[in-house]
């Protein structure tokens, strides 16, 4: 079955450190993006990579950074520079097209303290 | 800049009551329209979409059609279940190609369905 792993499904780590969520993608397609959810709020854009080895900033970019060396995968590494790293982290793929649906992974919930 | 602006929740129905979620947009373009449906502790899954104006997207007994008159898209279910019961976001996706794929959330609607 085809489909996106995020991994692990719940992450600790303390203030100060850097942290690495993973997100592998079996349905080939070109697009990734990594989302950020907060209670009560929509999801908000933090990277996007249309190809591999290119990728961009999103709405909230700031403390985050991300690769794209493969097809298939699309970390997201959460640095100590994002002040409110606390929240539940969505990662997605799509075919290229703007009417092209997002598939999400089950999410990564972080907790910083 | 684009946007979507949802309902507020949380809506709460007893179970076969009709459903409506309020979805409005503001975009440049002409852009793909999209719910969808997150259940607790996990990710979202696409529940219908439209892509051009007039069209109308169906799953599970769930409706709503692309007004592009009144910039809305709003989400209907003629009989609720208790296992509707969830968090609705309405989306858009920027028709220019450079931003292909980047959707735009509401910031969602939770469902709760009472038996």
């Amino acid at each position: 079955d085809g489909g996106i792993t995020q991994s692990p499904k719940y992450l600790f780590r303390k203030e100060g450190q850097n942290v690495t969520l993973s997100c592998e993608q079996n349905l080939n397609h070109d697009a990734m993006y990594w989302y950020r959810q907060d209670p009560g709020q929509g999801l908000r854009l933090i990277y996007y990579s249309q190809i591999v080895n290119d990728f961009q900033k999103g709405d909230i970019a700031e403390g985050y950074s991300v690769s794209r060396e493969k097809k298939e995968s699309f970390p997201l590494t959460v640095t100590s520079a994002q002040k409110n790293p606390t929240a539940f982290y969505l990662c997605a793929s799509s075919m290229e097209g703007a009417s092209s649906p997002l598939h999400f992974g089950n999410g990564t919930r972080l907790t910083v303290t | 800049g684009n946007s979507v602006t949802q309902m507020e929740g949380p809506v709460t129905l007893s179970e076969e009551a009709f459903l409506t979620i309020n979805c409005t947009y503001t975009a440049t373009g002409y852009p793909s329209l999209f719910w969808y449906v997150q259940y607790p502790g996990e990710g979202l899954q696409l529940l219908l979409k439209a892509t051009k104006a007039d069209d109308k997207g169906s799953n599970k007994g769930f409706e709503a059609t692309y007004r592009k008159e009144t910039t809305s898209f709003h989400l209907e279910k003629g009989s609720v279940q208790v296992s509707d019961s969830a968090v609705y976001f309405c989306a858009l996706s920027s028709s220019f190609y450079n931003q292909g794929g980047k959707l735009i959330f509401g910031q969602g609607t939770e469902l709760s369905v009472k038996p």
